[in-house]
């Protein structure tokens, strides 16, 4: 079965530490992406990634890196930089940029 | 930096009734996407429409696109329980921007 996997679904951390969510596809795709949602709130963009080791930031990548090592895996890190780090993230892929893009399940942070 | 609205931000509505979503957003986009989320859950695809005019049909649901009104629309027909969720448009401008979502409950 094709699909994203995400891992894992809960997290949780203290205040000051980094934290590395995992996102991974065997569906081809060559553009995978971060987003995070907030309680009541649309999806916003963290990073994307065309290709292998290309990436690039979007709207709210501050406190947050990434990296594509490999083609089917995108991890992303919340660093401790990252102010307000509990939400919901969803990482995604598509054919390539401009295509319709899947959604995985998603891993819920919570930072206390 | 592209807005999208969605408009009505709740909606209750009962078994059998119709309603319409609306999807507005502020630049020229040919592309434009609605996902479903269960709470909790991730986002499922409902539609994809890539130009203008572009009517898409699933079950008791239907999508428009109006690219020179900048509008979509997520119309229900005779709901029913099932289709209970959050439903996000997203439009492709280089980058997919989502509306902030609407919140339907459909109540028997």
């Amino acid at each position: 079965d094709g699909g994203i996997t995400q891992s894992p679904k809960y997290l949780f951390r203290k205040e000051g530490q980094n934290v590395t969510l995992s996102c991974e596809q065997n569906l081809n795709h060559d553009a995978m992406y971060w987003y995070r949602q907030d309680p009541g709130q649309g999806l916003r963009l963290i990073y994307y990634s065309q290709i292998v080791n290309d990436f690039q930031k979007g709207d709210i990548a501050e406190g947050y890196s990434v990296s594509r090592e490999k083609k089917e895996s995108f991890p992303l890190t919340v660093t401790s930089a990252q102010k307000n780090p509990t939400a919901f993230y969803l990482c995604a892929s598509s054919r390539r940029r401009g295509y319709e893009q899947y959604f995985g399940p998603g891993t819920r942070l919570t930072v206390t | 930096e592209l807005k999208v609205e969605q408009n009505p931000l709740f909606l209750s509505m009962q078994e059998g009734k119709n309603y319409t979503i609306y999807c507005n957003y502020s630049t020229t986009s040919d592309r434009l996407y609605w996902y479903r989320q269960d709470p909790g859950k991730s986002l499922e695809s409902l539609f994809v429409l890539l130009s203008n005019g572009a009517v898409k049909q699933e079950g008791r649901l239907m999508a428009s696109l109006d690219t020179k009104a900048r509008l979509s629309t997520l119309h229900i027909t005779a709901a029913v329980h099932d289709l209970s969720a959050t439903y996000f448009c997203a439009v492709d401008l280089n980058q997919f921007y989502f509306g902030t979502g609407t919140s339907l409950t459909v109540i028997p």
